[in-house]
C-alpha cells in the first residue's frame, strides 16, 4: 500500500516569516516527489519537483529531499498571504507512467 | 504552455443518468492522461491511467464498467460516470503528462468537474 503522510494542521503562520511542510512516504523504491497548491475548490497547481537527494530552490520555494529517511519537506520563504492554502505532497514510482500517489494535504494560513 | 482543459466544470444530474466528462491538453499532445476523484476534505485519489489508443488502467476498487474511460486521440480523453448514484458525486480532475518534457513525471492538471448526483 503506496502511503504518504501529511500534518493536516492547520499550519499559522506569520506574515513574511518561513513556512515549512513536511511530508513522509512509506513506498522506498519512489522516485519522483512533487509539491502542489491547491484553493478551496480549485485544482491542484504545481509548485516543486524534486527528483535527488538535497535541496531544490525557485524563488521563494525550497524543496528538500532526503531518500534514506523516506522524508520531503517544503519551505516557503517570505510567506504572503497569498500563500494561504492547502499544500499537497505527491509521490511517483519510478519509471512507467503511473499517476501520483497525494497526501491529504497541510491547510497553511499566513496570518497578515 | 501545459494548458489542461476540462468540461463541464460542474455537472447536476439526476441518479441512474450517465454523465461524460471531457478532459482536453489545449498546447502539447499527451500520451498519458489521469483521472482522479476528491472528496470533501480528502485528498486526490488515482481512478484510472489512460494511454491514446489503448484500454485504460484502473486502480483497485474502482469499476471499470461504472468508469467508463476513452483515449481517442493525444489531446483528448473522455470519463462517463454511468448509472450515477449521490454516492459518486464528488470532485474529478484530469491530469496530463505532456509527450515530450524536459521534466519527464510532471503532471498538469485541469480545472476539475464537480458533479453532483440527486
Amino acid at each position: 500500500q503506496k502511503e504518504v503522510e501529511q500534518n493536516s494542521g492547520p499550519l499559522s503562520v506569520p506574515e513574511g516569516a518561513i513556512a515549512s511542510l513536511n511530508c513522509t512516504y512509506s513506498d522506498r523504491v519512489s522516485q519522483s516527489f512533487f509539491w502542489y497548491r491547491q484553493y478551496s475548490g480549485k485544482s491542484p497547481e504545481l509548485i516543486m519537483s524534486i527528483y535527488s537527494n538535497g535541496d531544490k530552490e525557485d524563488g521563494r520555494f525550497t524543496a528538500q529531499l532526503n531518500k534514506a529517511s523516506q522524508y520531503v519537506s517544503l519551505l516557503i520563504r517570505d510567506s504572503q498571504p497569498s500563500d494561504s492554502a492547502t499544500y499537497l505532497c505527491a509521490v511517483k514510482r519510478g519509471g512507467g507512467a503511473d499517476g501520483l500517489t497525494f497526501g491529504k494535504g497541510t491547510h497553511l494560513i499566513i496570518q497578515p | 504552455g501545459a494548458v489542461v482543459s476540462q468540461h463541464p466544470s460542474w455537472v447536476i444530474c439526476k441518479s441512474g443518468t450517465s454523465v461524460k466528462i471531457e478532459c482536453r491538453s489545449l498546447d502539447f499532445q499527451a500520451t498519458t492522461m489521469f483521472w482522479y476523484r476528491q472528496f470533501p476534505k480528502q485528498s486526490l485519489m488515482l481512478m484510472a491511467t489512460s494511454n491514446e489508443g489503448s484500454k485504460a488502467t484502473y486502480e483497485q476498487g474502482v469499476e471499470k464498467d461504472k468508469f467508463l474511460i476513452n483515449h481517442a486521440s493525444l489531446t483528448l480523453s473522455t470519463l462517463t460516470v454511468t448509472s450515477a448514484h449521490p454516492e459518486d458525486s464528488s470532485f474529478y480532475i484530469c491530469s496530463a503528462r505532456p509527450r515530450t518534457s524536459s521534466s519527464y513525471n510532471e503532471q498538469f492538471f485541469g480545472p476539475g468537474t464537480r458533479l453532483t448526483v440527486l
